[in-house]
């Protein structure tokens, strides 16, 4: 149980495009879901809280105009990167929360490696 | 803001040896996560501590929770090439809403 996908797993695209990824649980409804970035080595950066059915929660530093966060529904938060340049080349990974569960538990997707040219 | 400091950051020890990883957060916690990352793969869950002084065990692993609820600790018995990956700490703030991420130890095993 528990499980988080992501899609796409890694996407290659051009400066000035925008790239959207899906973050969806598959077996629990999660209210909430976050956005983090890792870079190489590094830990997770936490990029935004996302909350189903409002708007997101941005860290300081992110902007919201370039990393849109929809939150449809209880199953699906999706994180676009728009006007991509190659700075925003990154690991990005989501994570949720049961609300069927009294914890705090994190179930992380896979990530998508982000490549901007 | 909060702040989770984790050390130390890289650990190189050979097959069998102790392995420890601490985590201390700048303001007290609500409860801590541990998590493990294997190269090229994403942060699975290991466990949570919400209780002062509690101490957990999951086979070699060994976690504690620090009285103050502001230190953590995950400690490794007789390491095992399967353990080789970064241990992340990531402790919640009520207060903040949001857990914080500490920068990981990162564990190699040499056979």
């Amino acid at each position: 149980g528990a499980v988080v996908s992501q899609h796409p797993s890694w996407v290659i695209c051009k400066s000035g495009t925008s790239v959207k990824i899906e973050c969806r649980s598959l077996d629990f409804q999660a209210t909430t879901m976050f956005w983090y970035r890792q870079f190489p080595k590094q830990s997770l950066m936490l990029m935004a809280t996302s909350n189903e059915g409002s708007k997101a929660t941005y860290e300081q530093g992110v902007e919201k105009d370039k990393f849109l966060i929809n939150h449809a529904s209880l199953t699906l938060s999706t994180l676009t990167v728009t006007s991509a340049h190659p700075e925003d080349s990154s690991f990005y990974i989501c994570s949720a929360r049961d609300a069927g569960q009294r914890t705090d538990t994190q179930y992380f997707g896979p990530g998508t490696r982000l490549t901007v040219l | 803001g909060q702040q989770v400091m984790q050390i130390p950051q890289y650990q190189h020890v050979q097959e069998g040896e102790d392995f420890t990883t601490y985590c201390n957060s700048s303001t007290t916690l609500s409860n801590i996560q541990w998590y493990k990352q294997r190269p090229g793969g994403h942060p699975v869950f290991l466990i949570q501590l919400v209780k002062s002084g509690e101490v957990k065990k999951q086979k070699r692993l060994t976690f504690q929770f620090g009285e103050a609820k502001k230190n953590s600790s995950l400690h490794i018995t007789a390491t095992q090439t399967t353990d080789v990956g970064t241990y992340f700490c990531a402790g919640l703030n009520t207060n903040a809403g949001k857990s914080t991420f500490g920068d990981g130890t990162t564990l190699t095993v040499k056979p």
